[in-house]
């Protein structure tokens, strides 16, 4: 079975820091997909970015980042430069290679002026 | 542009009638999903569909069941639903890019 665990359920900083959040995963599957969703006030879920298991390489997109530490089955998200606008709940998920697609319960972000 | 859209965006049910909720992408993709979310909670999966009429069960199938007759559009139907059905259902298509892409939901009542 599949499971994603965000344990920080809330993180406030100021804006134009850096913040991470956390996330750790587990599974049987040997290749996986990770993935970091953004869900704004709206209720809109907004993929942010991804990380293929197999790639070393920590992604990378816009003032979004990862550190993928695959020993200890863990994928942070880092966000530099924060912006008001970057308050949201943050969702961890990973897909399996059944197509099972799993969540975290998500980290809510406050970014303060 | 890519886009999964969701009908209706509102609906306020009785206990016991039957709901439909319908899903839709026009970008042929062939797994999609349906997924539940509660106040304060993460979502969880209720149903993935791998193309028509090839559906399998999520975690909480339980009360719901899915149909897939083409492939641009994923139903969710609750069968005399029940007021612990109350919730946020999100539909989701799984993009070439390996990132699914979600809808904006349908929020559910059931008085």
């Amino acid at each position: 079975a599949q499971k994603v665990t965000q344990t920080q359920t809330s993180i406030s900083v100021m804006e134009k820091t850096t913040v991470t959040m956390d996330c750790v995963y587990e599974t049987q599957d040997s290749s996986y997909f990770l993935f970091w969703y953004k869900q704004t006030a709206s209720g809109e879920i907004v993929f942010l970015i991804r990380q293929d298991s197999y790639k070393k390489e920590n992604a990378t997109v816009g003032h979004y980042s990862l550190n993928f530490q695959k020993p200890k089955s863990s994928i942070g998200l880092i966000i530099t430069a924060t912006q008001i606008e970057d308050s949201a709940v943050y969702f961890c998920a990973m897909r399996v290679n059944t197509g099972k697609l799993t969540f975290g319960d998500g980290t809510v972000l406050t970014v303060k002026p | 542009d890519m886009k999964v859209t969701q009908m209706p965006r509102y609906l306020i049910k009785r206990m016991g009638e039957n709901v439909l909720l319908e899903c839709g992408q026009d970008m042929s993709h062939e797994t999609m999903y349906w997924y539940r979310q509660d106040p304060g909670l993460g979502l969880q999966l209720i149903y993935i569909s791998y193309d028509v009429d090839s559906n399998s069960e999520g975690d909480i199938p339980k009360g719901y069941r899915v149909s897939r007759k083409k492939r641009e559009h994923f139903s969710l139907i609750l069968d005399s639903a029940k007021t612990n059905q109350t919730s946020v259902y999100f539909c989701a298509s799984l993009t070439y890019n390996q990132a699914p892409l979600f809808g904006e939901g349908t929020r559910l009542s059931v008085l």
